[in-house]
C-alpha cells in the first residue's frame, strides 16, 4: 500500500506560468515533507521541505504548501523556466530513533515549454 | 569535497550471479539508505541503517543484503534470489536530528543479462 502518492505522472506548463505539483499521503505520523528534483540517470537533489508545524515554506521561486487535515502537499514553481524540466518526487518521513525513514512518491515529470 | 560516491556508474552481470554495489560518504552522516528506481514506480526503500552495525529492512528487502561495518560505507549486495534485479540503484545518507534531508549519490545502473 503506497503511503505517498503523486497522482499526476506528467505535467506540461508554458514558460513563465505557474507549475503546481501535488502529493498526497496516508500516514498521519509523517512530520516532515520534502521535494526532490531528478534528471535521468542522476541522483535526486533536494529542493525544498516543510515540517508539520508549518503550512507554507518559500524559497525563491519555489513554495511548498501543506494541508495536514487533507494529508496533501503541493509544490508551486513561479515563474516556471525551461531548466525546471525534470522529474519531481515528494517524500514524507517520520523521526525514528533520531533519524528519518524517507518514503517517496512515484514522481511527476514536469515539462516547461519555451 | 563532501558527498556520496556510488561506484560503478554502470554494472552488467549474468543472471544467477551475486553483485555488490558500493556506497561511500564523507559527510559524517549517521544514517544511510538504499533505494531502487524502476520506471513509473518512484523510489522504493530497500534497506536503511541508522548506526554502524545496525540496519533495517525497507519495503522491498527480499533478494538483497547489506552490511554497515563502517560509518562511511553501506554496500548493497544483489543476490541471485532477487527476481528482477535490473534497475537504477540509489544510495543516500542523512544526519541525525530533526528536519534533515537525505543526500543522494549519482546512482548505479545495474543490468542483469
Amino acid at each position: 500500500d503506497q503511503q505517498v502518492k503523486q497522482n499526476s505522472p506528467s505535467l506540461s506548463v508554458q514558460e513563465g506560468r505557474i507549475s503546481i505539483l501535488n502529493c498526497d499521503y496516508t500516514n498521519s505520523m509523517f512530520d516532515y515533507f520534502l521535494w526532490y528534483k531528478k534528471y535521468p540517470a542522476e541522483g535526486p537533489t533536494f529542493l525544498i521541505s516543510i515540517s508539520s508545524i508549518k503550512d507554507k515554506n518559500e524559497d525563491g521561486r519555489f513554495t511548498v504548501f501543506l494541508n495536514k487535515s487533507a494529508k496533501h502537499l503541493s509544490l508551486h514553481i513561479v515563474p516556471s523556466q525551461p531548466g525546471d524540466s525534470a522529474v519531481y518526487f515528494c517524500a514524507a518521513s517520520a523521526l525514528t530513533s533520531g533519524t528519518y525513514k524517507y518514503i517517496f512518491g512515484t514522481g511527476t515529470r514536469l515539462k516547461v515549454l519555451a | 569535497d563532501g558527498g556520496i560516491t556510488q561506484s560503478p556508474k554502470y554494472l552488467f552481470r549474468k543472471e544467477g550471479q551475486n553483485v555488490t554495489l558500493s556506497c561511500e560518504q564523507n559527510l559524517n552522516h549517521d544514517a544511510m539508505y538504499w533505494y531502487r528506481q524502476d520506471p513509473g514506480q518512484g523510489l522504493r526503500l530497500i534497506y536503511y541503517s541508522q548506526i554502524v552495525n545496525d540496519f533495517q529492512k525497507g519495503d522491498i528487502a527480499e533478494g538483497y543484503s547489506v552490511s554497515r561495518e563502517k560509518k562511511e560505507s553501506f554496500p548493497l549486495t544483489v543476490t541471485s534470489a532477487q527476481k528482477n534485479p535490473t534497475a537504477f540503484y540509489l544510495c543516500a545518507s542523512s544526519p541525525r536530528g530533526t528536519y534533515t534531508e537525505a543526500f543522494f549519490g549519482q546512482g548505479t545502473r545495474l543490468t542483469v543479462v
